[in-house]
């Protein structure tokens, strides 16, 4: 079935260094892949998206380029700052159940100032 | 604002003890979800409604069941809570059209303890 794999956290950064967070994914046909943010006590919010190959999700400053060859939708942004101190989830919804979100397993991320 | 609300919050109930979680949504949105989080894991869908119809995903536990009265109201209910129900549940809802399903938006999520 369908599966995304992802970075394994936490992650630790300083503030206005570069981010990367990998993610791969595994699903037949090109599916949509997204990237979830989910703030302390909060639910998930939607970060970017790309329903095709090639295309690029941007959004407050975070960008994430869908890569059919490397099926691979990694999240990058250039400086991050102590407010992107969050968990990052990487889903995607495939052609055949559509319905429904697949996610990896999220990625803690801590900005120090 | 449009959104999706959960109550309660944080709910707690005992070992065997039936509870229900509550979801509304202003968007009105025709397709709602119920997804089931543990700590440090990802979301996992439990089931959906798409308007009245119900769709239970093939390994959710008959233990979890949910009702849809009407296009804004969701429900869950776990008719006898094991300590391994303990999760953070969390709603969303999307809009269907024309065979699409669109973005789905969460709720804050309801933090189940069982005692």
């Amino acid at each position: 079935g369908d599966s995304v794999t992802q970075m394994e956290g936490p992650v630790t950064l300083s503030e206005e260094a570069f981010l990367t967070i990998n993610c791969t994914y595994t699903a037949t046909g090109y599916p949509s892949l997204f990237w979830y943010v989910q703030y302390p006590g909060e639910g998930l919010q939607l970060l970017l998206k790309a329903t095709k190959a090639d295309d690029k999700g941007s959004n407050k400053g975070f960008e994430a380029t869908y890569r059919k060859e490397t099926t691979s939708f990694h999240l990058e942004k250039g400086s991050v700052q102590v407010s992107d101190s969050a968990v990052y989830f990487c889903a995607l919804r495939g052609i055949q159940g559509a319905q429904k979100l697949v996610f990896g397993q999220g990625t803690r991320l801590t900005i120090n100032p | 604002d449009a959104m999706v609300i959960q109550n309660p919050r944080y709910q707690v109930t005992q070992f065997g003890k039936p509870v229900t979680l509550s979801c509304s949504q202003t968007l009105n949105h025709n397709v709602m979800y119920w997804y089931q989080q543990k700590s440090s894991q990802a979301p996992k869908l439990l089931f959906h409604y798409y308007d009245k119809d119900f769709n239970n995903e093939a390994d959710t536990p008959d233990n979890f069941q949910s009702r849809r009265p009407n296009t804004s109201f969701c429900f869950l209910d776990i008719r006898s809570p094991g300590l391994g129900d303990a999760a953070m549940y969390l709603c969303a809802t999307s809009s269907k059209a024309g065979g699409h399903y669109n973005e789905q938006f969460f709720g804050p999520g309801t933090r189940l303890t069982v005692l």
